[in-house]
């Protein structure tokens, strides 16, 4: 079984300050991890992904995620905010014991304050 | 070039009513994903297709959920006798690997909303 929690269902930080999104996995075998992002009315757009690669994964955007087996995190973080940051943001996990499909979170707002 | 399309991109149906979503996926994709996203969450899983062979449906929430890709290349998602527990986005997903455990690239989804 795999699942995903991310902390915090709304994120607020001002323009310009560091953006830290949490994502806890559970998985029985390496994991392969993802964070998509969602801007209203618009699917879903891949920022980043980890398939047991380098340990810290950078994105698009300026965002960058690092992998920590230990602690099954896998954070997402941008050193400043834009304003055009502001979207819902999903983490994911896949597994090959797990059938196809991509387990999200719930998602967490970010919103972005001038 | 071309994402992945889906149509309509709103649909209100009475309850009661049957309905289908289309997915048009990337040219060349193999893997094509339907998932529900209810207002406030994540995507879940419905089904997925490996070109025209639907390999897992586990996550159809009932037999009144059909979904189809019979030349490989456009989906169809079927809802019959919609319910307002229907109501949601729903997503189609393509990719060019044949788990999609790389990237799946999504559509814009298509917000159904039951009466």
């Amino acid at each position: 079984a795999q699942s995903v929690t991310q902390l915090g269902s709304h994120v607020s930080v001002s323009e310009g300050a560091l953006v830290l999104l949490r994502c806890n996995y559970s998985s029985s075998v390496p994991p392969y991890l993802f964070w998509y992002v969602q801007y209203p009315n618009q699917g879903l757009q891949l920022l980043l992904k980890y398939t047991s690669a380098a340990t810290l994964v950078k994105g698009i955007n300026g965002f960058e995620a690092e992998f920590k087996k230990s602690e099954t995190s896998f954070h997402l973080t941008k050193p400043s905010a834009h304003m055009s940051d502001a979207a819902e943001y999903f983490c994911a996990v896949w597994n090959s014991n797990s059938g196809y499909a991509l387990n999200f979170g719930k998602g967490t707002s970010l919103l972005v304050t001038p | 070039g071309a994402g992945v399309s889906q149509s309509p991109r709103y649909k209100v149906a009475k309850r009661g009513q049957d309905v289908a979503l289309r997915c048009d996926p990337i040219s060349g994709h193999v893997s094509l994903f339907w998932y529900q996203q209810a207002l406030g969450q994540g995507p879940e899983f419905l089904t997925y297709f490996q070109n025209e062979a639907q390999l897992d449906k586990s996550g159809l929430p009932s037999d009144r959920f059909f979904a189809e890709r019979p030349e490989g290349s456009v989906s169809t998602l079927k809802i019959q006798r919609t319910q307002q527990e229907d109501s949601a986005v729903y997503l189609c997903a393509s990719s060019n690997d044949p788990f999609g455990s790389y990237e799946q690239y999504f559509g814009p989804g298509t917000r159904l909303t039951v009466t």
